[in-house]
């Protein structure tokens, strides 16, 4: 099967600017997740959405974050206006429900931000 | 929600050695994944260990799990230098099915 797609691969903006994510997870993954991974920390997660429905997003800096999943398919991961410290790899996860729990996570490879 | 802790920090070791790294966590688990991450990359799962499961392989990898004492271990044996990575464990319990992850082992292989 292919894997989650995410692009673009690198992004550099400024301060103040906005910039948006794509992601497109494997076919029939019904639960996808957003994570910022800032360099030498684990990812963390930003969001989770099952099918288009948001199910946690209690991470988010929604002053300046957004992220929709319309038609339950791709995803958009948006920020704006953009700091200094939003410097990070951005992963989109996707995971199978049909499977129940015990189902490992499939992650793109990322989206590497840098604002200057 | 869940997070494991990874130990060491950092490990590095010669190649053909083996590797072992710990994780530990605090409430009660479905199961417990670990996951690699090349330099620049997204993650990779490696194994997924069910918490009624005490030992698992897969290839060069061995996966322990000991819920009594909240903790499991992996083990890669002969590395390679192709091995060096950054290694996180996420325990997953509970209706959300989301992972949340710690700092991860980041484990260099020496030629």
């Amino acid at each position: 099967e292919a894997g989650v797609a995410q692009s673009p691969r690198y992004k550099i903006i400024e301060k103040r600017q906005s910039v948006a994510f794509w992601c497109n997870p494997i076919s029939g993954h019904a639960t996808l997740y957003w994570y910022q991974q800032i360099l030498g920390q684990g990812p963390k997660l930003l969001i989770q959405f099952q099918n288009n429905g948001v199910v946690d997003d209690s991470q988010l800096p929604k002053d300046r974050f957004s992220a929709e999943r319309l038609k339950g398919v791709d995803s958009t991961l948006k920020i704006q206006p953009a700091k200094l410290e939003d410097s990070a790899v951005y992963l989109c996860a996707s995971r199978s429900t049909r499977h129940g729990p015990n189902y490992g996570y499939t992650f793109g490879s990322g989206t590497r931000l840098t604002v200057v | 929600s869940q997070q494991g802790e990874e130990d060491p920090q950092a490990l590095s070791i010669q190649e053909g050695e083996n590797a072992t790294m710990n994780c530990s966590y605090k409430t009660s688990i479905n199961n417990l994944q670990w996951y690699r991450q090349n330099s620049g990359r997204g993650l990779v799962h490696l194994i997924l260990i069910r918490s009624n499961e005490r030992e698992k392989h897969s290839g060069r990898l061995r996966v322990t799990l000991d819920t009594s004492k909240k903790s499991s271990s992996l083990l890669i044996t002969a590395s390679r230098a192709a091995d060096t990575a950054s290694y996180f464990c996420a325990p997953s319990g509970g209706g959300a099915q989301k992972l949340v992850f710690g700092q991860g082992t980041r484990l260099t292989i020496n030629p």
